[in-house]
């Protein structure tokens, strides 16, 4: 099973909505990745989860809050969102440490924010 | 930090024609140099890499080739198919991954068409 799973594939929500989306992986990855991704714009990364620590936040706002429960899941909370937080939201895992090379990508989660 | 600067951004060619994909990067201690192909709806995936060890690397119709003292490195793909449209990103990134996990910074992406 070499598939990173994420739902809802699309989902559109209001301002003062609280949602959560989800990735799965089942490739025994523990490296797991957010990326935001805006139209015709290369992927930008959000945060990083290593051994299921946050390794790294891009300096994201509060408004969204990563999770990751175990080895194989990770979630995004996303609360009071903007208009502009519209975009494709895309998770990764991969192998960690020398071994760390291909960034297996899901097909994404398209958030549109009203 | 790691600047990736990707060249053409628009791209078109005709069936059985070779494209051409360059970036250059700005961080010299970056060592791994790896292309994506991203489809319409979906997620990228990696379609070659390339470590800084290696100048050339070549997998059936698909090549990469790195000069360091450049610090560029492009994509080549030969006998272009209708199947091969699609939005193409380079990336770098800098090892060892001791941090367990590794941190990509993509080029700007090309649209590549090819017309039957």
């Amino acid at each position: 099973d070499t598939e990173v799973t994420q739902t809802p594939k699309h989902l559109v929500m209001g301002m003062t909505n609280k949602k959560s989306l989800k990735c799965e992986q089942h490739m025994g990855h523990r490296a797991m990745y957010w990326y935001k991704q805006k139209a015709k714009k290369p992927p930008e990364l959000m945060f990083v989860y290593s051994y299921e620590k946050l390794s790294i936040n891009e300096s994201v706002p509060s408004r969204f809050s990563p999770e990751c429960p175990n080895s194989s899941l990770l979630n995004l909370h996303l609360h009071a969102l903007q208009p502009e937080d519209s975009a494709l939201y895309l998770c990764a895992s991969s192998l960690t440490g020398e071994n760390t090379g291909e960034l297996f990508f899901g097909e994404g989660s398209r958030l549109t924010v009203l | 930090g790691e600047n990736v600067e990707q060249h053409p951004s628009t791209l078109s060619v005709q069936e059985g024609d070779s494209a051409v994909i360059k970036c250059t990067y700005s961080d010299s201690a970056s060592n791994y140099f790896p292309w994506y192909k991203q489809e319409l709806g979906k997620g990228p995936q990696l379609i070659i890499d390339i470590r800084s060890n290696v100048g050339e690397k070549k997998d059936q119709r698909i090549a990469v080739t790195l000069n360091k003292t450049a610090k560029h490195f492009s994509l080549h793909i030969t006998e272009t198919q209708p199947e091969d449209s699609a939005v193409y990103f380079c990336a770098a990134s800098k090892g060892p991954w001791n941090t367990g996990f590794q941190k990509l910074v993509f080029g700007t992406g090309t649209r590549l068409l090819v017309s039957p």
